[in-house]
């Protein structure tokens, strides 16, 4: 499978807790996206790197969440202290990052579900 | 502030007719607009671009229609499918700068393509 890959597909946790994911972009992208969608809503934009620089970050990520992407390939996201409104589904997207904009658009991973209880 | 709205949650198409999925934006810097689908449990699927310059692209049974003085853009699907029953969001992003790449989503709507 050449896709991109998030794991876990599903985390439940405690208030509280921190919890980490991962992503694994499609091999060679160089750019790789972090959104968060909520029920009924669409993706909403969290950070995004191009190869190991992390160029922007939303207003959404308080400084409870951090991202990174060491050398360039896979991605975390960890989020410190959950609370229930990070309740959401996390998702990560990668694109060639050629030209002034991507055709085909970004691939989206299938998301990890997080649950605060 | 929602920069791009999808103002029907859902649309209920009879197979073989034209399904219309509507979008409008706020933002005057955007220049590229794009379409995903998506199915449960899968992440976002893209579907269709366009980009400023141009105001119609075409891709086999999916057109989109960008009227850029009125910032609204439009999917068309003909004919409509049963598999074509998902979740659709409007994307649009700058094509330049820094924050190219970058992605605001509207809130979706669900079509319903029935047999």
């Amino acid at each position: 499978d050449t896709g991109v890959s998030q794991n876990p597909r599903h985390k439940i946790t405690k208030r509280g807790q921190n919890v980490t994911f991962r992503c694994d972009p499609i091999s060679e992208h160089n750019r790789l996206y972090w959104y968060r969608q909520t029920l009924g809503q669409g993706p909403e934009f969290l950070t995004y790197f191009q190869n190991e620089a992390q160029l922007e970050k939303s207003r959404l990520l308080s400084d409870r969440f951090s991202a990174e992407r060491p050398k360039g390939s896979f991605s975390t996201l960890e989020i410190q202290r959950t609370e229930q409104g990070d309740s959401a589904m996390y998702l990560c997207a990668s694109s060639p990052g050629r030209g002034l904009a991507d055709p085909g658009g970004q691939f989206f991973g299938p998301g990890t579900r997080l649950t605060v209880l | 502030d929602q920069q791009v709205k999808q103002n029907s949650p859902s649309l209920s198409v009879q197979e073989g007719r034209i399904s219309i999925l509507n979008c409008d934006y706020t933002n005057s810097m955007f220049d590229y607009f794009l379409w995903y689908k998506k199915y449960p449990a899968e992440g976002p699927t893209f579907l269709i671009s366009i980009s400023s310059i141009k105001d119609k692209n075409e891709d086999g049974r999916f057109t989109v229609f960008l009227n850029k003085s009125a910032k609204h853009l439009s999917l068309h699907i003909v004919p409509s499918q049963p598999g074509d029953s998902a979740v659709y969001f409007c994307a649009a992003s700058v094509a330049g700068g820094t924050s190219y790449g970058k992605l605001t989503f509207g809130q979706g709507t669900i079509l319903t393509v029935h047999p």
